[in-house]
């Protein structure tokens, strides 16, 4: 069984901060990594995804990958209470047919 | 643009009842999925269809049925509803690996 983890949270940080966003995915030959933000009663919507070990930066957020570790991380720099969600790490397998989604970490930027 | 269109939004059903959630994209897309989420339990796979005329088991298939219709269309039957299929299911589509999927809203189904 493939796993992919995070901390259920809620994860709170003031207006105007960074929040940190964690995952740790069991399978080593994942190649791909994806970030998802899912607002309450709504779907699953694109932040940004990686592959490649380092850091890729998109606007306000940055996607961290290490591949050795197995943890891939998001950044949000700035944050605004509109950034309040549950943000959703996905690992796509080898084949590059299915997405294993963890938990999701529940966000919450007060003012 | 509609994307993914999932019907119906909203379902109630009697345990032993059978019914079949609607999933159409817009987008030419190849792959389709679909996922249930309950929970404090993400998204787990249902089944998925990686192009038009094949379909595989993901994670939780069990009391589930798919059809991929043609290459808009990915449906999912359930045969004998069960108190724990109450859920919100998600349908979803894909242009190809290291692209992201597009969701549809969404159906919240509950089982009673």
């Amino acid at each position: 069984q493939k796993e992919v983890e995070q901390n259920s949270g809620p994860l709170s940080v003031p207006e105007g901060a960074i929040a940190s966003l964690n995952c740790t995915y069991s399978d080593r030959g994942s190649q791909s990594f994806f970030w998802y933000r899912q607002y309450s009663g709504k779907s699953p919507e694109l932040i940004m995804f990686i592959y490649s070990n380092g850091d890729k930066e998109d606007g306000r957020f940055t996607a961290q990958l290490n591949k050795a570790s197995q943890y891939v991380s998001l950044l949000i720099r700035d944050s605004q209470p509109s950034d309040s969600a549950t943000y959703l790490c996905a690992v796509l397998d080898n084949a590059g047919n299915m997405l294993t989604f963890g938990g999701g970490t529940r966000l919450m930027v007060k003012p | 643009n509609a994307g993914v269109t999932q019907t119906p939004k909203f379902q109630v059903l009697k345990t032993g009842q059978s019914m079949t959630l609607q999933c159409a994209q817009d987008m030419n897309h190849n792959s389709m999925y679909w996922y249930r989420q309950d929970p404090g339990m993400g998204l787990r796979l249902i089944y998925y269809s990686a192009s038009e005329g094949t379909t595989d088991k993901g994670e939780v298939p069990n009391g589930y049925n798919v059809s991929r219709l043609n290459k808009r269309e990915f449906s999912l039957r359930l045969e004998s509803a069960a108190p724990s299929q109450t859920s919100v299911y998600f349908c979803a589509s894909v242009e190809g690996p290291n692209y992201g999927y597009t969701f549809g809203s969404g159906t919240r189904l509950t089982v009673v």
